[in-house]
């Protein structure tokens, strides 16, 4: 079976210092992957998502970037964290693509940057 | 209208009570709907996918309305341990490879004892 793990599951940083979230997943292969945000009290908001090795796509401008070293392996950067950055932290899978995709969630890191 | 759109709550009902939530949505061309859970402080998991007119299991119905561009989620019985907030998702667009979805920002659900 299909497992995703995410760490740290939570971190407290200042502003201004450097990020590396790491999402893998386990039971596929060639996964589409994703990063989203959520900040308290409203929706999750899609940073990145990645169809494979090297393959990353933005949806919003930011101070934050992703990579994808293999296959497994999704990670969110950043070089100078800001405020607003804080928030719970969500990466996800799916492996069908097209419209009927369904995406599955890790455990999430929660980070609050003061 | 925003691409998803659901009503905030809270929806506080009693232990046994039928609730619905309604979402309705944007993009006329959506093929595939789903309606995820999450609990406070956790991830969205997968509660039911609706790709034609409905989707039932057990207590949780799912109905989807084409013409009105709406879904609705129908909880019978509801159990203390259906507390969440029930969020509504619609894929971004149509046949996409990358299968972005759009999430709703959720309608949360206390029941009560």
């Amino acid at each position: 079976s299909q497992t995703i793990h995410q760490w740290p599951a939570t971190l407290v940083q200042p502003v201004g210092s450097p990020l590396s979230l790491e999402c893998t997943v386990e039971g596929t292969s060639n996964p589409n992957l994703y990063w989203y945000r959520q900040a308290a009290g409203r929706g999750l908001q899609l940073l990145f998502y990645s169809v494979g090795i090297g393959q990353i796509s933005s949806e919003v401008p930011q101070n934050l970037s992703a990579s994808r070293p293999q296959d497994w392996q999704f990670i969110l950067s950043s070089k100078k964290l800001l405020l607003s950055d804080s928030g719970f932290y969500l990466c996800a899978w799916s492996s069908l693509g097209g419209f009927r995709d369904t995406q599955y969630f890790g455990p999430g890191t929660r980070l609050t940057v003061l | 209208r925003k691409e998803v759109e659901q009503d905030p709550g809270p929806f506080n009902v009693p232990e046994g009570a039928t609730v619905a939530f309604n979402c309705t949505y944007s993009n006329s061309a959506s093929q595939s709907f789903f309606w995820y859970r999450q609990d406070c402080r956790k991830e969205p998991k997968l509660l039911m996918s609706v790709y034609s007119s409905g989707n039932e299991d057990g207590r949780f119905t799912a109905q989807l309305n084409r013409a009105s561009q709406y879904i609705s989620l129908l909880i019978r019985d509801s159990k203390l341990s259906d507390s969440a907030t029930y969020l509504c998702v619609v894929p971004g667009y149509y046949g996409g490879s990358q299968g972005n979805l759009i999430f709703g920002k959720g309608t949360k659900l206390s029941v009560k004892p």
